[in-house]
């Protein structure tokens, strides 16, 4: 398996609250990416990085923000949770941005906001 | 607006069956066809891939084949075992701005009865 941690893998969490996910990667990959899974919509694409303090949005970024300070960090903040945020959260890496480049997945985050 | 529609939704076929899943895409930039396999509490892992100018690619009991006139592309499970019942998704790649980004189908669950 790719050297990826997510944490929390769990977390409940109220309407307005900030809340932060971590991604961890010990592959040394310049791009990092999150998605979130939801029944009947598949992955869609949060935010993606492609190096150190370079960051930009996917097709689901409102509501959400991301920071990348090393290359094995990668950040993603509900700046302030909503009930249509309750996902499971799946961080992805990848070595090179360029096509036939296999994304690895994280063991994803479930994230409830009640 | 959704890039890569996926069907079925689900599939249930016996152990030895040939399920198929079937892809259509839109955007004709998209030069990287990815299929993942996702199992229940796991994060997605790729399963096998193809480039348009190649007609069909097989690894294993998986098979792809590709239609690029049609803009479509399935996968085909031979034998299919019981350990094969998970979530199956397309995917198409296109370049964004900085990366490669993947624009995943809904996917398909499909469940391989003994």
């Amino acid at each position: 398996d790719a050297g990826i941690t997510q944490s929390p893998r769990h977390k409940v969490t109220e309407t307005g609250t900030p809340v932060t996910l971590r991604c961890h990667q010990t592959e040394n990959h310049r791009y990092m990416y999150w998605y979130r899974q939801d029944p009947g919509h598949g992955l869609r694409l949060i935010h993606y990085s492609y190096g150190v303090k370079d960051t930009d949005k996917g097709e689901v970024s409102d509501g959400y923000s991301v920071s990348r300070s090393k290359t094995e960090d990668f950040l993603l903040t509900l700046e302030s949770a909503t009930s249509s945020q309750t996902s499971v959260y799946f961080c992805a890496i990848s070595e090179y941005g360029g096509p036939n480049t296999e994304a690895f997945f994280g063991q994803g985050t479930r994230l409830t906001v009640v | 607006q959704q890039q890569v529609k996926q069907s079925p939704q689900s599939l249930i076929v016996q152990k030895g069956g040939i399920p198929i899943i079937n892809c259509a895409y839109e955007n004709t930039a998209f030069d990287y066809f990815p299929w993942y396999q996702q199992f229940p509490g796991k994060g997605p892992a790729l399963l096998i891939a193809i480039r348009p100018d190649v007609s069909e690619k097989k690894e294993g009991r998986f098979t792809i084949s590709f239609n690029k006139s049609a803009k479509q592309f399935s996968l085909h499970i031979m034998d299919s075992q019981p350990g094969d019942s998970a979530t199956y998704f397309c995917a198409g790649s296109y370049s964004g701005a900085g990366s490669y980004q993947l624009t995943f189908g809904k996917g398909t669950k499909l469940s391989v009865i003994p």
